[in-house]
């Protein structure tokens, strides 16, 4: 089955500690997108790709770094510079340059929790 | 800018009642409205679009939507809820219909009772 696999699906990190999130899809979806959800603000943009080797900073980008050196993948990293990175994150896609879609397929999400 | 705005964050309905949950949006340009579910720790998963093909939208699960232009409104409606439809329910619009500019409300968590 064609899908998103983000993993871990829980994760603890202690302060000043970097950490990457994993995406993977084989959708063969030029797009894909990392986005925050913290309770009651839905969810906002960090970075998105729309192919390989190039990426764009989203709304809240400060704190995280990305990279797309293979379709199927589009790892996160939390940096230390994130003051506050305990959050839901999820990772999607979408066909990219397909006109009016704004259909996002998305991950189970991975929950990162700072001690 | 758009912006998106979920009238009410927690709503309550009975197994076979109607439900309603609200959605008003703000956009420069004629937008492209979306409802999205989240099951609990689980991603999102797309409902319904509307794409100005129709005011009316039929989606997954008995959902549907209209679009109201007068009202700036686009609300979610099922004639009869199931306890299956326990989840949360994010309104998006987006200008050009493209995912990259999608803006998501707030989110409405709705139960639904036995």
């Amino acid at each position: 089955d064609g899908g998103i696999t983000q993993s871990p699906k829980y994760l603890f990190r202690k302060e000043g500690q970097n950490v990457t999130l994993s995406c993977e899809q084989n959708l063969n979806h030029d797009a894909m997108y990392w986005y925050r959800q913290d309770p009651g603000q839905g969810l906002r943009l960090i970075y998105y790709s729309q192919i390989v080797n190039d990426f764009q900073k989203g709304d809240i980008a400060e704190g995280y770094s990305v990279s797309r050196e293979k379709k199927e993948s589009f790892p996160l990293t939390v940096t230390s510079a994130q003051k506050n990175p305990t959050a839901f994150y999820l990772c999607a896609s979408s066909i990219a340059g397909a006109g009016v879609t704004g259909e996002l397929f998305f991950g189970e999400g991975s929950r990162l929790t700072v001690l | 800018a758009q912006s998106v705005t979920q009238l009410g964050s927690h709503v309550s309905v009975s197994e076979g009642a109607l439900v309603l949950l609200r959605c008003n949006y703000s956009s420069s340009v004629p937008p492209y409205l979306f409802w999205y579910v989240q099951y609990p720790n689980q991603g999102l998963q797309l409902l319904l679009k509307y794409t100005s093909a129709a005011t009316l939208v039929k989606g997954i699960n008995g959902f549907e939507a209209e679009f109201k232009k007068s009202e700036t409104s686009f609300h979610l409606t099922k004639p009869s809820a199931h306890m299956s439809d326990a989840a949360e329910y994010f309104c998006a619009v987006s200008p050009s219909g493209s995912a990259r500019q999608l803006t998501f409300g707030s989110g409405t968590q709705l139960t639904v009772l036995p």
